[in-house]
């Protein structure tokens, strides 16, 4: 089976622009969720995804964003990028309605705004 | 605030010793907990995974330990070899969220051949 996959796997922005980031998640896989990792603040939780709306959210400003199509696939946007948005983005899967079901994250997409 | 620490930063040991990394827990109404393996240029790999109703988990040469009582996790590595040489990190779930984990800073793992 397919792993979590992410696209693109590099970026470079500039300040101010927006970006948007794809994630396909494991086949059969329903919620989908997305992290920041970065060398100051580690892995941060962004938010989650099911059946096409957002389940749950971290502590981010209005700038990051997200949806859910109903193929269960996942794009993240960040507009108005500012240089402290540099980081690794990752998606992961896991099975929905199971609750004690492992998340299964993506290579992720290095995201580098000059 | 929520958070998950660990003890040691860098952990380096011997090819063939065991290894133990550790892990502290704030939030005693966690009740699922998991362990990743990072290695460079690639996303976390899921190791294994114990839920609060357990005290012990084994897997392929890695055991997972639990204790509720001092809110401590670790990850036992038997018989470490090069390929295990990576960043680990422990992360709890709260009860109540599915997709949000809140992840320790990691510990790199160091084997020596």
């Amino acid at each position: 089976k397919a792993g979590v996959t992410q696209t693109p796997r590099y970026l470079i922005k500039t300040r101010g622009q927006q970006v948007t980031l794809s994630c396909s998640p494991i086949s059969g896989h329903r919620s989908v969720s997305w992290y920041q990792q970065t060398p100051g603040q580690g892995l941060q939780f962004l938010f989650e995804y099911f059946s096409e709306t957002q389940r749950n959210k971290g502590n981010f400003p209005g700038r990051f964003s997200g949806r859910q199509f109903s193929n269960s696939r996942s794009e993240m946007n960040v507009s108005t990028l500012e240089l402290g948005d540099s980081a690794l983005y990752l998606c992961a899967s896991s099975l929905a309605g199971n609750y004690n079901s492992p998340l299964h994250f993506g290579n992720g997409t290095r995201l580098t705004v000059t | 605030g929520e958070s998950v620490g660990l003890h040691l930063p860098t952990l380096s040991v011997q090819e063939g010793d065991n290894s133990i990394i550790n892990c502290a827990y704030s939030n005693s109404a966690s009740d699922y907990f998991i362990w990743y393996k990072q290695e460079s240029g690639k996303g976390p790999q899921f190791i294994i995974d114990i839920r609060s109703n357990m005290d012990k988990r084994q897997g392929q040469r890695v055991t997972v330990l639990l204790n509720k009582t001092v809110k401590h996790l670790s990850l036992q590595i038997a018989a470490t070899q090069p390929g295990d040489s990576a960043v680990y990190f422990c992360a709890e779930r709260g009860a109540g969220n599915t997709g949000k984990l809140i992840f320790g800073q990691g510990t790199t793992l160091q084997v020596k051949p």
